[in-house]
């Protein structure tokens, strides 16, 4: 079982508030992934970090905004939520250089479902 | 456009029998190929990682294939459980950038019926 973890597990929320997922993990990785799935569809990745202080836009184009301030935390904020914005948001981290077959194993947290009604 | 197709999209067997799983990429250049389990709920867990110059990956009752010519994967499960019930999801990583990228399909749903 990979320490990752995100909170909140499940959050409904009304149009227009301010959101952040809460994404940590203890085992040191320096990297960091957000995805986004839909019911029955593949994920896609939203945001990366190489490590502190680095923040990268992944392929699928999307609102939010994620920091690295620190190795463990990478959080994901929506300024404004939509409708448009329900789905599961499902974070990532792996560490260089560990997997010799080439792209790091990564290992997930357990997501968090967002409703905006 | 590198993609990763998955076959069936959702399949019901009775409990202890086998089955498999199919899924054929497009990802290039290819660096390896991964199966993931995701229970309902849950967020991925890794079951086998193949390198295009590996065959065959065995996990416990999980076993993978790879045909690189093909570009064909496929993961059997052997005397199936409950606890089996999931999506299958195949990824397909390139080698052609620093961060490694990954390639996902959309998962097989497999359910395991007593």
């Amino acid at each position: 079982e990979a320490d990752i973890y995100q909170t909140p597990r499940y959050l409904v929320i009304g149009t227009g508030k301010k959101i952040t997922l809460e994404c940590s993990q203890t085992m040191g990785h320096d990297k960091m992934y957000w995805y986004q799935q839909d019911p029955g569809m593949e994920l896609h990745l939203i945001h990366y970090s190489y490590g502190v202080n680095s923040t990268e836009k992944g392929d699928l184009s999307s609102e939010s905004t994620v920091s690295r301030i620190r190795t463990e935390h990478f959080p994901l904020t929506l300024e404004s939520a939509r409708p448009s914005h329900t789905s599961q948001y499902l974070c990532a981290s792996s560490e260089t250089g560990k997997d010799t077959r080439g792209a790091d194993t990564q290992y997930f947290g357990p997501g968090t479902r967002l409703t905006v009604l | 456009k590198n993609q990763v197709e998955q076959s069936p999209q959702s399949l019901i067997i009775l409990e202890g029998k086998n089955c498999t799983l199919q899924c054929n990429y497009t990802v290039s250049p290819f660096s390896n190929l991964r199966w993931y389990k995701q229970d309902t709920g849950r967020g991925p867990v890794s079951l086998t990682i193949m390198t295009f110059s590996e065959n065959t990956k065995s996990n416990g009752r999980y076993t993978a294939t790879l045909d690189a010519d093909t570009k064909q994967s496929s993961l059997h499960i052997t005397a199936s459980q409950l606890s089996d019930s999931a999506s299958y999801i195949c990824v397909a990583v390139d080698r052609g950038s620093t961060l490694g990228r990954l390639y996902f399909g959309r998962g097989t749903q497999l359910t395991v019926w007593p």
